[in-house]
């Protein structure tokens, strides 16, 4: 089965932290994806990477940034998190030059307080 | 545009009632379509997909979608709804290449009443 992981359930930081939010995967996917969730609004594509090192700016990148050093870890970013970045966030895997189905990690709750 | 519409935005079954989810999509290349759901404080788990051949498709916990080319359509169905089917569900669509990422709609949420 494939896993995605993500390094907290939940998180609560103060306005103007910097917080990272870490994604690992298990089956050599070479796709990663990150995305907000917000009622009403369904997902919202944030940033995405294709192989270690790259990376491509989603719908929404402001704000964010992400760096991806090994082919499992994706990471996102907030350099000042602020009250407006509260939201569930989804990191997604998949694989390149097949089916584009993605797979997804269980999600972090954050609130910037 | 490329985009998906889920037009209900809540929906309410009894218990045992069969249920249909719409999903309408606009994409330019063949599709490849997709149906998650969300159970609640949980990530997105795959019900069901199409790629080709047979438009009829069956996923896991019983659910079907079928697929639509004349409707641009690709709606979910289960015969008799359980409790915890209670979930939101999301269309989605994507194609190869373009980094396979994926268009998702805004999700339909399911309440189920006993």
């Amino acid at each position: 089965d494939v896993k995605v992981t993500q390094s907290s359930r939940y998180l609560v930081k103060r306005t103007g932290e910097k917080v990272f939010l870490e994604c690992v995967q298990d089956m050599d996917h070479e796709n990663m994806f990150w995305y907000r969730q917000d009622p009403g609004l369904g997902l919202r594509l944030i940033y995405f990477s294709y192989d270690v090192k790259m990376k491509e700016k989603g719908d929404i990148p402001e704000g964010y940034s992400v760096s991806r050093e090994k082919k499992e870890r994706f990471s996102l970013i907030l350099e000042s998190a602020s009250t407006n970045q509260t939201s569930m966030y989804l990191c997604a895997s998949s694989f390149s030059g097949r089916a584009p189905e993605q797979y997804f990690g269980p999600g972090t709750r954050l609130t910037v307080t | 545009a490329q985009s998906v519409t889920q037009p209900d935005i809540h929906i309410t079954v009894s218990e045992g009632a069969s249920l249909e989810l719409r999903c309408n999509y606009s994409y330019g290349a063949t599709p490849y379509l997709f149906w998650y759901v969300q159970s609640p404080g949980q990530g997105l788990q795959l019900l069901l997909k199409y790629f080709s051949g047979d438009t009829l498709v069956q996923g896991i916990k019983g659910f079907e979608a079928e697929f639509k080319r004349s409707q641009s359509s690709f709606n979910l169905r289960k015969p008799s709804v359980h409790w915890s089917d209670a979930a939101e569900y999301f269309c989605a669509v994507g194609a190869l290449g373009g980094y396979n990422k994926l268009i998702f709609g805004a999700g339909t949420r399911l309440a189920v009443h006993p």
